[in-house]
């Protein structure tokens, strides 16, 4: 057990339009989820991390503005990066804890993302 | 400053030829020390999670442990579908909330 999806898997789309990535757990609940984003050979940035009924938690130089987190049920996160441009370009992965499995997290497959 | 560093940065190994990957970090806190196996365009992989110091887990050809500032994922006869990426992970902190990735071991295996 403890599978997480990501929906898309790649999307490219035209500059200045909003991109919204869906992560689920699929055979847990989850109380919270995290965003990361990773660039080519470079390790995972934490973008934000979510509990589920309350607002996403931001790390530093994370624009909430700009990646809005939706954390509506102990299965589903949504990631919207709106208005995306070239340099949001990038590999997007989500990860979940699991209720009663510790600290330990789960990641999605990623979702990459092409701003043309 | 909290930090973690992963080392060799890359590792090339012949079947069968055993190694270690190490993993040093320097937090306030410890909470837990992950490790994770990465393949090219697709999410980490769990693989294992040491809460303390002394412990050791296993899972096949791969054998994590736990020190006071380092961890090492040793890798026993390992073969060409190990190779992939290897990151560490460490979870601080007081309320557990700081998380800090490495930049991986890249491993091939080479037949």
């Amino acid at each position: 057990g403890a599978v997480v999806s990501q929906h898309p898997s790649r999307v490219i789309c035209k500059s200045g339009t909003s991109v919204k990535i869906e992560c689920r757990s699929l055979d847990f609940q989850a109380t919270t989820m995290f965003w990361y984003r990773q660039f080519p050979k470079k390790s995972l940035m934490l973008m934000a991390t979510s509990n589920e009924g309350s607002k996403a938690t931001y790390e530093q130089g994370v624009e909430k503005d700009k990646f809005l987190i939706n954390h509506a049920s102990l299965t589903l996160s949504t990631l919207t990066v709106t208005s995306a441009h070239p340099e949001d370009s990038s590999f997007y992965i989500c990860s979940a804890k699991a209720i009663g499995r510790g600290e330990t997290q789960y990641f999605g497959p990623g979702t990459r993302l092409l701003v043309l | 400053e909290d930090q973690v560093t992963q080392s060799p940065e890359a590792l090339r190994l012949q079947e069968g030829e055993s190694s270690s990957l190490n993993c040093s970090y320097t937090v306030s806190g410890l909470r837990g020390l992950f490790w994770y196996r990465q393949d090219p365009g697709k999410g980490p992989e769990f693989l294992f999670t040491l809460y303390s110091a002394g412990e050791e887990k296993e899972k096949e050809r791969l054998k994590a442990t736990l020190t006071k500032k380092e961890s090492f994922l040793h890798i026993t006869a390992p073969k060409p579908e190990d190779s992939a990426t290897y990151l560490c992970a460490v979870q601080a902190g007081i309320a557990g909330n700081q998380f800090y990735f490495g930049t991986g071991t890249s491993l091939t295996v080479i037949p």
